[in-house]
């Protein structure tokens, strides 16, 4: 059980142009959720934490207008990176919760690569 | 100062070798302490999580929170080639903190 999907798994855009990654919880309803930025042999970051019908929470220095988050229900999440640049080139990871506590059990999706040219 | 220490290594062992792994952290808050295991390109798959000081076991891991020296560490019994991954540490003080990742490599 407890299955999180990520799609796409790759994306190679253009530099200036808008990227939507999705996120969806398979078998269970996820309160929360949550992206995560992991550039090359570093560490998971944080950007943003998401509850369904409220506005995410952006850790700082995550720009929110960059960033889109939408939560739409309780099995999907959207991120959109716009006018995605070089620098946003990353490895994009979702993560979903069933409880309404953060540090109750984090189910990860398999990641988004995006390469913005 | 990083809230979690982790060394990256890489971390290279014959296949059977018991394997420690160890984060440390300087914040006394966090209450949860987790490790996953995340393949290459893959996302993280929870391994293990405990919330007091001691000793958890599941199979060949073992996790070890010792909160007084704000010291963690995964131990792997008779490690395989497919442990192959990075091994992160992850605490939770409201939001789960990682540490960097060790890379781990079983030669067989």
């Amino acid at each position: 059980g407890a299955v999180v999907s990520q799609h796409p798994s790759r994306v190679i855009c253009k530099s200036g142009t808008s990227v939507k990654i999705e996120c969806r919880s398979l078998d269970f309803q996820a309160t929360t959720m949550f992206w995560y930025r992991q550039f090359p042999k570093q560490s998971l970051m944080l950007m943003a934490t998401s509850n369904e019908g409220s506005k995410a929470t952006y850790e700082q220095g995550v720009e929110k207008d960059k960033f889109l988050i939408n939560h739409a229900s309780l099995t999907l999440s959207t991120l959109t990176v716009t006018s995605a640049h070089p620098e946003d080139s990353s490895f994009y990871i979702c993560s979903a919760s069933p409880g309404l506590v953060p540090h109750n059990e984090q189910f990860f999706g398999p990641g988004t690569r995006l390469t913005v040219l | 100062q990083k809230e979690v220490e982790q060394d990256p290594g890489p971390l290279s062992v014959p296949e059977g070798a018991i394997v420690s792994l160890n984060c440390t952290y300087s914040n006394s808050a966090f209450q949860y302490f987790m490790w996953y295991r995340q393949y290459s390109r893959k996302g993280p798959e929870l391994l293990m999580y405990t919330y007091s000081s001691g000793n958890k076991e599941d199979g060949r891991f073992t996790a070890q929170v010792d909160k007084s020296s704000k010291y963690i560490s995964l131990f792997i019994r008779d490690s395989q080639p497919s442990d192959s991954a990075t091994y992160l540490c992850a605490m939770a003080r409201g939001k789960l903190i990682f540490g960097q990742g060790t890379t781990l490599q079983v030669k067989p």
